[in-house]
């Protein structure tokens, strides 16, 4: 059965760095093919990918956010961090992280809400 | 930068009727197409990927279709458990990967 399950700060400040875990079970991400992504959903908007990376440590972005954006694994925790700098009120959103195959998500975290507020 | 329009924003369907979305891609996606359902306070859940395949545990009554720039869900008889905001999901050309603006679906 695969779960994954998000944490991080509920709040956090503009200008701050936030970082996200992504905690997850079922899978193993040293098995050729598997990745992990992050999505968020501002309050009441659509869905909008953030990043991605695999197996074997190939990581992509969404071009228009690339330059904030880090993803990293550790393989022997089962994580996925991502981190997102300078941060902005329009960035308050529902964060998710999910499994992927194929580029399609297939399971999803329970998403975490963050604010940015001063 | 593959956009994805979804059409209607909302529609609106009676219990047991069927129900017909739309998805449209600014350019071609091939079959690279995925369908996914959200219920508030809930995370997304996977129906469809490769445009017309079912994810495990979807039921029958969910159907896609469509290929390159034009794409259909299907719910054939509407239960009421599948009120919810569907989204499309391009991952033909990518980064970026891109989802639609969303169809609210609602009881008539």
């Amino acid at each position: 059965q695969i779960t994954l399950k998000e944490s991080g700060p509920t709040l956090v400040k503009p200008t701050q760095t936030l970082t996200l875990t992504c905690t997850f079970s079922g899978f193993s991400l040293s098995t050729s093919g598997v990745g992990v992504g992050w999505i968020r959903q501002p309050p009441g908007k659509a869905l909008e990918w953030l990043a991605l990376i695999y197996w074997d440590d190939d990581k992509r972005y969404s071009p228009s956010l690339k330059s904030r954006l880090t993803i990293t694994k550790d393989t022997s925790k089962n994580q996925v961090v991502l981190t997102m700098t300078n941060m902005d009120p329009v960035d308050t959103a529902t964060y998710y992280c999910a499994h992927t195959g194929k580029l399609w998500f297939d399971y999803w975290g329970q998403g975490t809400l963050v604010t940015v507020s001063s | 930068e593959i956009v994805m329009t979804q059409s209607p924003a909302t529609l609106s369907v009676s219990p047991g009727e069927r129900a017909t979305l739309s998805c449209r891609a600014s350019q071609s996606v091939s079959s690279n197409l995925a369908w996914y359902q959200q219920k508030p306070g809930q995370a997304p859940r996977l129906l469809i990927y490769g445009a017309s395949t079912r994810a495990t545990g979807i039921p029958a009554r969910f159907s896609g279709s469509g290929s390159g720039t034009e794409f259909t869900l299907t719910i054939s008889s509407l239960q009421s458990e599948d009120f919810a905001v569907y989204y499309c999901q391009q991952y033909n050309n990518w980064p970026p990967l891109t989802f639609g603006q969303g169809t609210r679906l609602e009881i008539k």
